[in-house]
């Protein structure tokens, strides 16, 4: 397996702009993190999936931000509109289960201007 | 203060050289892990552990459950071991609290 493929590798925009962040999880994997890391706070947990069902967005900073995985290949993080403030390295990890190890993606370098 | 504490923040050793890198976390877990990330990489998992010890080449990674406490070492440590290294905890869901990571320089 090719690992969990993040896309774009970077992404730069204007403020106000929609951004669309995607990931293929693992194949098999029934577990989706997306993960938010800067300087100032580190790695943070966004939001995670289970069997393609949301379970726990409580990381999720405000309705600016939301997250689908329409089927178990393929999930998306959008943040409309975005602010400057949103810039980070967005990563994707999935894992087989819960308690599993989990696999990173190579993350999404978003700077917003 | 964090759940999870990592130190020291950063350090830097002469290639050779035995490194340690500590991890104190405050509550009750299931696991512990550490991620190692390369500058502008992503981010790998080294080890995930629960009681212990254990082993990879070079790599070694203990936990003290009663401690809470979990340090990683690295034997005769070589400059491509330049990374930050984050420690992070799962306690009764799958969610991860991390670190703030250990940023590790080892010179020629």
């Amino acid at each position: 397996d090719a690992g969990v493929i993040q896309s774009p590798r970077h992404e730069v925009t204007e403020m106000g702009q929609e951004v669309t962040l995607r990931c293929k999880p693992i194949s098999g994997h029934d577990y989706l993190f997306w993960y938010r890391q800067t300087m100032m706070r580190g790695l943070e947990l966004l939001i995670y999936f289970n069997n393609n069902v949301p379970i726990d967005d409580s990381g999720m900073p405000e309705d600016r931000f939301s997250a689908k995985m329409p089927n178990a290949s393929f999930s998306t993080l959008k943040i409309q509109p975005s602010e400057p403030r949103d810039s980070a390295v967005y990563f994707c990890a999935s894992s087989s289960q819960g308690n599993a190890e989990a696999f990173f993606g190579q993350g999404t370098r978003l700077t917003v201007v | 203060k964090n759940e999870v504490e990592q130190s020291p923040q950063n350090l830097t050793a002469q290639e050779g050289e035995f490194i340690t890198i500590n991890c104190s976390y405050s509550v009750g877990i299931s696991a512990l892990h550490w991620l190692q990330q390369h500058p502008g990489g992503g981010i790998v998992s080294l080890f995930m552990l629960s009681s212990g010890k254990k082993k990879h080449g070079r790599l070694i990674a203990t936990i003290n459950i009663q401690e809470k406490h979990s340090s990683l070492h690295i034997t005769a440590s070589h400059p491509r071991d330049s990374a930050v290294y984050i420690c992070a905890v799962r306690s009764n869901s799958p969610k991860l609290v991390f670190g703030q990571g250990t940023r590790l320089t080892i010179n020629p």
